[in-house]
């Protein structure tokens, strides 16, 4: 099952962008990259997903490196409500993640 | 409603007790999955079923079983629940496209805790 790595912690203030990084170094030609986000007390949801090509849709855009070993979810404003942990996981093509790791976990402030 | 729904959202048990958590879905997805979460460990799967007939193991499923009853329901049970079980418990459900493009968007319950004592 290919990893993921990402910071523990990150803080933003509000109405600025945010740029969370994901390091997938082993990442296979197959593996999608997925971004999901757990708000407090809430089960995670999905945010956004991609394959080669940058992706942008109503939530967040999502930069990946062109040789795949990195992507970054940026968020174009930070509001309090994004405030949560934002998971970055690899979908085999069997469309299935052993393990979601332990997210960054987003503070934003007024 | 919610698309997925877990019940019970609450339950304090014993040690050695059976203990079943329930999910079912409105979404028509195949897949169904269950997920553990600790604090600061994040998700860890515990089992998945592709359909009705096809049930997997997970990371974690030792002292876990399923049933797939129907395409909307999977079940997971503790046999004989012990403390270390004590944890929040997600329910979740995909389909691997829509249309023809691939999602694998996976759509999560509210969760169920569990504490074991």
């Amino acid at each position: 099952d290919a990893k993921t790595t990402q910071p523990n912690s990150m803080e933003s203030n509000e109405e600025e962008p945010v740029h969370l990084p994901c390091n997938h170094s082993t990442i296979s030609g197959t593996d999608y990259i997925h971004w999901y986000r757990q708000l407090p007390s809430q089960g995670p949801e999905y945010v956004i997903h991609g394959l080669t090509s940058n992706v942008n849709n109503r939530m967040a855009s999502l930069a990946i490196a062109e040789d795949r070993k990195s992507s970054t979810l940026i968020l174009h404003r930070a509001t309090l409500r994004d405030a949560a942990v934002y998971y970055c996981i690899l979908l085999t093509n069997s469309g299935y993640a052993l393990n979601f790791g332990k997210g960054t976990s987003l503070l934003v402030t007024p | 409603d919610a698309d997925v729904t877990q019940t019970p959202r609450n339950r304090i048990t014993k040690t050695g007790k059976r203990i079943m958590l329930e999910c079912s879905q409105t979404k028509g997805h195949d897949r169904m999955y269950w997920y553990r979460q600790d604090p600061g460990l994040g998700l860890r799967l515990i089992y998945y079923s592709f359909d009705v007939k096809d049930i997997n193991k997970g990371e974690i499923s030792d002292g876990y079983s399923v049933s797939r009853q129907a395409q909307a329901k999977f079940s997971l049970s503790l046999e004989s629940a012990i403390p270390n079980q004590t944890a929040l418990y997600f329910c979740a459900t995909s389909d691997l496209h829509s249309g023809t493009s691939f999602t694998g968007e996976l759509f999560f319950g509210e969760g169920s805790r569990l504490t074991v004592l």
